[in-house]
Order: structure tokens, then sequence, then C-alpha cells
């Protein structure tokens, strides 16, 4: 079945630190991939997505390739600031678009001043 | 995008009794989706409710204990039947924004059960 893991929190960082979140998954077919964020006492959020291999998706300064040799859509950012602090989680649509979602466990982010 | 409102907002139930969410979105989708945010937990899709058809639904998830309903292209209900306290959870809709493969979610209904 499809899976998704990314790295546990929590994570902290001080501002303007650079961001790694890391997310790897297990999908059969070419799945779509996607960074969420739910900052405290919000919804949920769509970051950005990917639905092919090599391509990149970014918004608000956040970047993740799609990686399909590792598997990987790692969520980056150059400098971070307080106001990133939330839970970012990753997941996946199957090839085809009619199916849920599959997400990974979430990963809490905490910048300090 | 979509504009998606769920009702209500949150809840506190008694054991044993049933509470219907609700889902209403500005557009007409062909797709909605319902998970469940256990607490500090990921998000679990319970199952996808299409329009004129049963919903399907994902392995640990059964119609009695979750009946959805879908009778237009753009609402649907979530009912939580006898309620026990492991059913605590924020519940989500969400739906397939047409021809962008993208769901965008709702506000989510916060459930108490006591």
């Amino acid at each position: 079945g499809n899976s998704v893991t990314q790295m546990e929190g929590p994570v902290t960082l001080s501002e303007e630190a650079f961001l790694t979140i890391n997310c790897t998954y297990t999908a059969t077919g070419y799945p779509s991939l996607f960074w969420y964020v739910q900052y405290p006492g919000e919804g949920l959020q769509l970051l950005l997505k990917a639905t092919k291999a090599d391509d990149k998706g970014s918004n608000k300064g956040f970047e993740a390739t799609y990686r399909k040799e590792t598997t990987s859509f790692h969520l980056e950012k150059g400098s971070v600031q307080v106001s990133d602090s939330a839970v970012y989680f990753c997941a996946l649509m199957p090839g085809g678009g009619a199916d849920g979602l599959t997400f990974g466990k979430g990963t809490h982010l905490i910048i300090q001043p | 995008s979509a504009v998606i409102s769920q009702k209500p907002s949150r809840d506190i139930c008694q054991r044993g009794t049933s509470l219907t969410i609700q889902c209403q979105v500005d557009s007409q989708v062909t797709m909605m989706f319902w998970y469940r945010q256990q607490p500090g937990q990921s998000l679990t899709l319970i199952a996808t409710a299409n329009q004129g058809s049963e919903a399907t639904y994902e392995s640990g998830f059964v119609i009695d204990k979750f009946p959805i309903s879908r009778p237009n292209l753009t609402f649907s209900t979530l009912t939580v039947s006898n309620m026990s306290p492991e059913d605590s959870s924020i519940y989500l809709c969400s739906v397939d924004a047409r021809a962008t493969d993208t769901q965008y979610f709702g506000p989510g209904t916060r459930l108490t059960v006591l």
C-alpha cells in the first residue's frame, strides 16, 4: 500500500536558520506529492505540490522537489521566520487523482526569535 | 481553490449518542472526502463520497459507524454513530478541486466525547 514517512518533531530552529524537513514515500505508479501546513488554531492549508518527477513546488519561500529515484519530497526554506511555526504534513495522492490522500505523521516546527 | 464550510465547528457529546457533521462547498465538485485527525496524530482517510453513489470506506471504517450522505455536488454529511471517547477527534472534509488534482480542506469539526 501507499505510505509516507517524515521526520518526527518537534524541530526547533532559530529565526533565519535553514530548514529541511525530510519526507519519503512508498507508492505504486506515479503519485502526486503535497506539503500541507497547519498553523496553531487553524485548518489545514495546501503549501505546495508537485505532480511528476523533477517538478519543484514552491510557495512562501518554501520549496520541495519530487525525486523519483530516491522517492523523496523534502521541504526546504532558506531562512525561517517565527511565523513559520506550525505542523507540516507531507502527503501523496495516487496517480489518477481519484483517491484520498495518504499523510505522514506531521512535523511540528518551532521557530525561536 | 474552493471555499469549504463545516458545521458544527465543535461539539461535546455523550457516549452512545450520534453526531452529524455537515460539509458545504461553494462550487460543484465531483469528489468529497472525509478524514479523521485524532489528538496529536496525522490525518486518516475515512471514506470517499461521490454524488449519486455509495461512499467508499477505507479499511477500518464501516458504514454503520460512519454513515455518509452526498445528496448533491455541493454538500455532504458524515455521521459518527454510537460514539465512544475514542471517537474524540477533528473530522475534516475535503474536496478535489476540479481539474487540479488537489484537495482543499474545510476548517474541521472538533468532537469531544465524554
